[in-house]
C-alpha cells in the first residue's frame, strides 16, 4: 500500500523568512495530494491540494510542487507570520480512496 | 468552508460507560471516516464509510464501532470505555477534497 514520509518533523524560522516541508510518496498510482494545517485543540483544515496533472499550485503565500517521476512533493510558505505556526500534513491518495498522512511537521514562526 | 460537526467537542467520563461520539454533515458526501490522533501526533484511520449502510475497518485496530444509518450521519461508539481509549477522535467526509470536522477530546478516568 501507499506509504507516505515527510521532513522534517519540526521546523523553527524567523518571521519573514521561507519554510519548506517535503513529502515522499510510494505508489505510482496516487494522484491527489493534499496539505493540512493543524492548531493547537482543532481539527485539521485543507490549505491546499494538487493534482497529479499539475506541477504547481499556488495561493497567496503558499505554494505547493509536485514531482511524479522522483514521488515527492513540496509546501512552501512564504513571508512567515506567527499565525502560520502549526502542524503540517501531507497526505497523498489514489486508488485505495483513502488518504495516507504523513506523520506531520511542527512549524514554529518565531516573532 | 467545510460543514461538518461534531458533538460534544470534550468528554470526560469514567471507566466501563458506554459513549456516542457524534458526527454529521451537511455537504451530502458518501464517504466519511473516523481518525484517531494523540496531541500533534499522527492520524490513525478507525473506520470509514463509502455510504448508507457501509462500514469498513480502518488501518487501526479499535474497540469501537460506527453505523451509517444516513447519509449526513456517522457516530461512532465505545461500549465500555478504558483509559486507554483516552484520545482526540476527528471525524471527516469527502466528495474530491476531504474535511475534518473539529475533533472530540475524549479522557478516561
Amino acid at each position: 500500500g501507499e506509504n507516505v514520509e515527510q521532513h522534517p518533523s519540526t521546523l523553527s524560522v524567523q518571521e519573514g523568512d521561507s519554510a519548506v516541508i517535503k513529502c515522499t510518496y510510494s505508489d505510482s498510482a496516487s494522484n491527489y495530494f493534499p496539505w493540512y494545517k493543524q492548531e493547537l485543540g482543532k481539527g485539521p483544515q485543507l490549505i491546499i491540494d494538487i493534482r497529479s496533472n499539475v506541477g504547481e499550485k499556488k495561493d497567496q503565500r503558499i505554494a505547493v510542487t509536485l514531482n511524479k517521476t522522483a514521488k515527492h512533493f513540496s509546501l512552501h510558505i512564504t513571508e512567515t507570520q506567527p499565525e502560520d505556526s502549526a502542524v503540517y500534513f501531507c497526505a497523498a491518495r489514489g486508488g485505495s480512496e483513502k488518504l495516507v498522512f504523513g506523520k506531520g511537521t511542527k512549524l514554529t514562526v518565531n516573532p | 468552508e467545510a460543514d461538518i460537526y461534531q458533538t460534544p467537542r470534550y468528554l470526560v467520563i469514567g471507566t466501563g460507560k458506554k459513549i456516542t461520539l457524534e458526527c454529521s454533515q451537511t455537504m451530502g458526501h458518501d464517504k466519511m471516516y473516523w481518525y484517531q490522533q494523540d496531541p500533534g501526533m499522527e492520524l490513525h484511520l478507525i473506520h470509514y464509510s463509502y455510504g448508507v449502510n457501509s462500514t469498513e475497518k480502518g488501518d487501526l485496530s479499535s474497540e469501537s464501532t460506527v453505523s451509517r444509518i444516513r447519509t449526513e450521519h456517522f457516530p461512532l461508539t465505545l461500549e465500555s470505555a478504558r483509559p486507554s481509549h483516552t484520545s482526540q477522535y476527528l471525524c471527516a467526509s469527502r466528495s474530491y477534497e476531504q474535511y475534518f470536522g473539529p475533533g472530540t477530546r475524549l479522557t478516561v478516568t
